[in-house]
């Protein structure tokens, strides 16, 4: 059964920092994989979508980056603002067919100004 | 393009009474999921409609339900309400490719 992991569950930077949000899988037979941002009590942003057969997507100032054999993708931040202030989810998609996303349980990030 | 809506945006209810959530897709979609986020939780799979009947159904007992109307609009129901389906419930639309989330329904029973 694929499980998504998500460490740390919660990460306090103080501004302008860049940082890792890590995601990692137990199965690597996968479709695509998304990050999310959620603010509190709101619906789910998406950030960045990785393809199986793509290494990283960037957008801005986020960088993701997707390594299946190890089944692990991380999230590049470069420097950190309040705005950032928020959870990220990993969801991955395990077959073309279908919507069921995998989600793990996310990382609150929050910048201090 | 007013992008996925939902309402109610919060609900009480309490244990064993029945309710409906409604969602509205993005324009031009026409795929609905629908998922459920207990609190410090990801999201969860419940199940997806596309022209009118349920596609995929994730892990969830047969109290949920739903429906997708000609106009790609979509009602999920919960019969038998009990404590622990207190969540976040998010819906989803699509056309084939990436998700779109709305900003989900507060569910709680007491």
């Amino acid at each position: 059964k694929q499980e998504v992991t998500q460490i740390p569950a919660a990460l306090s930077v103080p501004e302008g920092e860049n940082l890792v949000l890590n995601c990692s899988f137990t199965d690597s037979a996968i479709y695509n994989l998304q990050w999310f941002r959620q603010d509190p009590g709101k619906g789910l942003t998406s950030l960045l979508l990785i393809q199986s057969s793509q290494r990283e997507q960037t957008s801005g100032r986020l960088n993701a980056s997707l390594d299946k054999s190890s089944g692990r993708s991380t999230l590049y931040i470069a420097a950190s603002q309040p705005g950032d202030s928020a959870t990220y989810l990993c969801a991955l998609k395990a077959n073309q067919a279908g919507t069921a996303l995998i989600f793990g349980k996310g990382t609150t990030l929050s910048v201090s100004s | 393009d007013a992008g996925v809506t939902q309402s109610p945006t919060h609900l009480i209810k309490t244990r064993g009474q029945q309710v409906t959530l409604r969602c509205s897709p993005k324009s031009g979609h026409d795929t609905v999921s629908w998922y459920q986020q207990a609190l410090g939780q990801g999201p969860q799979f419940i199940f997806q409609y596309y022209e009118e009947e349920e596609r995929q159904r994730g892990n969830f007992p047969d109290r949920f339900s739903g429906h997708q109307f000609p106009n790609y609009s979509s009602e999920l129901n919960v019969n038998a309400l009990l404590l622990g389906d207190s969540a976040l419930y998010l819906c989803a639309s699509s056309l084939g490719g990436a998700l779109f989330f709305g900003p989900g329904t507060r569910l709680t029973v007491l």
